[in-house]
C-alpha cells in the first residue's frame, strides 16, 4: 500500500532556530517527492519538488533531501522565522499521471 | 509562478441547497484539475480528477452524483455541491498541473460552511 508517514506530527521551537522534518514513504514505482507548506485556511504552496536521481534541492532556508534507496526525505529550515509557522506536508507521486499521496503533514510552530 | 484562483473564497449555505465553486488557471492551461477536500487538522483528500472533455474520476467513496464536476474549458473546472448538508462543511482547494512538468498550483481553497 502507497503511504506517505511525517514526523514529528507537531514541533515547536524558537525564532532563528533551525528544524528538520522527516518523511518516510513506501510508494512505488517512484515519480518524484514534494514538500509544500500550508499556511491555516490557504492551499499549499509548493517548497521543492525533487526527482529519483535529485539527493538535494534548496529554496532560500528550505533544504530538503532524498534518500531513494532508503525511502526518506527531509526537510531542513535554517534561521526560522515566525512566517514559518505552518504546516509542512511531504507528498509523493507514485507515476507521471500526476496523482499524489499525502503525508499527514508537521505543524510547525515558531516562537518568539 | 503559475496561478490558480478559486471563487468564492468561502461560503454559507443552508442544509439543502446546492453550492458551486469555480477554480481558474489564470496564466496557464490544464487538461487536468484536481479537487480536494480538507477537514480540520487533516491533510488534503483527493476527491476527484476533473478532465476538460470527459467525465471527471472520482476516488472511492466520493460521491459523483453529490459532487458535480464540471470542466469547461481548458481554464476552468466547477465542483457543485447539491443538496448540502453540515457533514459536507470543509476545506476545498483545487489543484492544475501545467501540461509539461511534475509541478502543481493550488487555488487558496474554499472555506463551505452549511448550516
Amino acid at each position: 500500500k502507497n503511504q506517505v508517514e511525517q514526523s514529528p506530527q507537531s514541533l515547536i521551537i524558537l525564532e532563528g532556530k533551525n528544524c528538520t522534518l522527516q518523511c518516510n514513504y513506501t510508494v512505488s514505482p517512484f515519480s518524484n517527492l514534494r514538500w509544500y507548506k500550508q499556511d491555516t485556511g490557504r492551499g499549499p504552496v509548493s517548497l521543492t519538488i525533487m526527482t529519483f536521481s535529485e539527493n538535494t534541492k534548496s529554496n532560500g532556508r528550505y533544504t530538503a533531501t532524498l534518500d531513494a534507496d532508503t525511502k526518506q526525505s527531509s526537510l531542513h529550515i535554517t534561521a526560522s522565522q515566525l512566517s514559518d509557522s505552518a504546516s509542512y506536508i511531504c507528498v509523493v507521486s507514485a507515476s507521471s499521471n500526476y496523482q499524489l499521496i499525502w503525508g499527514a503533514g508537521t505543524k510547525l510552530i515558531i516562537k518568539p | 509562478g503559475a496561478v490558480v484562483s478559486q471563487h468564492p473564497s468561502w461560503v454559507i449555505c443552508k442544509s439543502g441547497t446546492s453550492v458551486k465553486i469555480e477554480c481558474r488557471s489564470l496564466d496557464f492551461q490544464a487538461t487536468t484539475m484536481f479537487w480536494y477536500r480538507q477537514f480540520p487538522k487533516q491533510s488534503l483528500m483527493l476527491m476527484a480528477t476533473s478532465n476538460e472533455g470527459s467525465k471527471a474520476t472520482y476516488e472511492q467513496g466520493v460521491e459523483k452524483d453529490k459532487f458535480l464536476i464540471n470542466h469547461a474549458s481548458l481554464t476552468l473546472s466547477t465542483l457543485t455541491v447539491t443538496s448540502a448538508h453540515p457533514e459536507d462543511s470543509s476545506f476545498y482547494i483545487c489543484s492544475a498541473p501545467p501540461v509539461t512538468g511534475f509541478e502543481q498550483y493550488f487555488g487558496p481553497g474554499t472555506r463551505l460552511t452549511v448550516t
